[in-house]
């Protein structure tokens, strides 16, 4: 069974600019979370997803944002990228949103911002 | 609020030692806790994962342990080899789709 598959691996945007992030969950996931991860503020929760539905969301601007296909896979957008928005992010899976639903992380997409 | 801790921030280990990672939460309402380790520039891979109503999940030499009332989690690991040199996180699920994890424990077993 393919993992959880996120592009690209990487990402070099202008202050500015804007980005769009995509996320594959594993076959049959239906939830699907987004991080973002800094050397300074460690893991933090973007939003979450289930069945096309965002159910959750994290303190972060309204520049950030994201959606829910169909078929389960994601996009998350930046909107006039900053300096700080430089960091890994990384997309994560679960089939449910139960106690026994680990979650199931993809390599991220590293976005650096100049 | 749900804040985790783990302590300590760094560990250094001879090869073959046991050695327990520590994880702590503030709020005891969890649907459950799972550890994950990272290594340099990757994503998180899932090592174990504890229901809320379990003590305990094991596999292979890990094990981890819940005690929810207290709001801590450990880690073991036996027999540590270089392999294991990573940064370990838990993250704790408090409501439906949301996690909040440690900020992490960078392990090096040296040989």
């Amino acid at each position: 069974k393919a993992g959880v598959t996120q592009t690209p691996r990487y990402l070099i945007k202008t202050r500015g600019q804007q980005v769009t992030l995509s996320c594959s969950p594993i076959s049959g996931h239906r939830s699907v979370s987004w991080y973002q991860q800094t050397p300074g503020q460690g893991l933090q929760f973007l939003f979450e997803y289930f069945s096309e539905t965002q159910r959750n969301k994290g303190n972060f601007p309204g520049r950030f944002s994201g959606r829910q296909f169909s078929n389960s896979r994601s996009e998350m957008n930046v909107s006039t990228l900053e300096l700080g928005d430089s960091a890994l992010y990384l997309c994560a899976s679960s089939s449910g949103t139960g106690g026994n639903s680990p979650l199931h992380f993809g390599n991220g997409t590293r976005l650096t911002v100049t | 609020k749900q804040e985790v801790t783990q302590i300590p921030a760094a560990l250094s280990v001879p090869e073959g030692e046991n050695l327990v990672l520590n994880c702590s939460f503030t709020d005891s309402a969890i649907y459950n806790l799972q550890w994950f380790r990272q290594d340099p520039g990757k994503g998180l891979t899932s090592l174990l994962l504890i229901q809320s109503s379990q003590r305990e999940q094991t596999s292979g030499r890990l094990n981890a342990s819940l005690d929810k009332s207290s709001g801590r989690s450990t880690l073991y690991i036996a027999a540590s080899q270089p392999g294991d040199s990573a940064t370990y996180l838990c993250a704790v699920r408090t409501n439906a789709g949301k996690s909040t994890f440690g900020d992490g424990t960078t392990l090096t077993v040296k040989p």
